[in-house]
């Protein structure tokens, strides 16, 4: 069963528009919730990360929202450049699990230009 | 960039064959991890150490063993392979836990991807 989900496996989305990966899960213990960004033959990277005592949390073109009343959150890149095309995961945690992250899925986004 | 390298980069083997994966960090950070990623299924939590001698199962422990003498390594090891455990393997690490400041993020390096025939 898995506790992180990414619904939509990939995205395509034209240079300069909004691209919207989402995110949901089921274990209402999580409290930190992280982006990371994987490009091919390459480890995942760390992109933004939001605890559960924020619904917001922004760095440049990249914005996380988090609504804990439906266990969903969202990563917002505005504005898309082609360079941001990669696989997109969302990870979950406890906070007091040792560091340990729970992944979704994984969301391939493709910008077009 | 996070100093962690992973070794090899690439390995094929025979089903039944022990093979041992390492990850070596210049970080002196606390934690280790190993992961698996497979399509659909993201990363995976294989085991993980909170310190040297200190590890623990993750979510698909089955099948491997992980050693920690050195703060810098974390070895894993398939005692013997099997086509299932074909696969990407990631190493990630991270510091003490910053709490719901932040500080929880993990730095991966670049994976070994693993082919069992």
């Amino acid at each position: 069963d898995q506790q992180v989900k990414q619904n939509s496996p990939s995205l395509s989305v034209q240079e300069g528009r909004i691209s919207i990966l989402n995110c949901d899960y089921t274990n209402s213990m999580f409290d930190y919730f992280l982006w990371y960004k994987k490009y091919p033959a390459e480890g995942p990277t760390f992109l933004i990360s939001i605890s559960s005592i924020k619904d917001k949390n922004e760095d440049g073109r990249f914005t996380v929202f988090l609504n804990k009343s439906a266990k969903h959150l969202s990563l917002h890149i505005v504005p898309s450049q082609p360079g941001d095309s990669a696989v997109y995961f969302c990870a979950a945690s406890v906070n007091n699990a040792g560091n340990m992250l729970t992944f979704g899925g994984g969301t391939r986004l493709m910008v077009k230009p | 960039d996070a100093g962690i390298t992973q070794s090899p980069r690439h390995k094929v083997t025979e089903t039944g064959t022990p093979v041992t994966l390492r990850c070596h960090q210049t970080e002196n950070h606390r934690y280790m991890y190993w992961y698996r990623q497979d399509p659909g299924h993201g990363l995976r939590l294989i085991h993980y150490s909170y310190g040297v001698k200190d590890t623990d199962k993750g979510e698909v422990s089955d099948g491997y063993s992980v050693s920690r003498s050195k703060t810098e390594d974390f070895l894993l090891t398939l005692e013997s392979a099997t086509s299932s455990q074909t696969s990407v393997y990631f190493c990630a690490i991270s510091e003490d836990k910053a709490g719901l400041a932040g500080g929880g993020e993990q730095f991966f390096g670049p994976g070994t991807r693993l082919t069992v025939l």
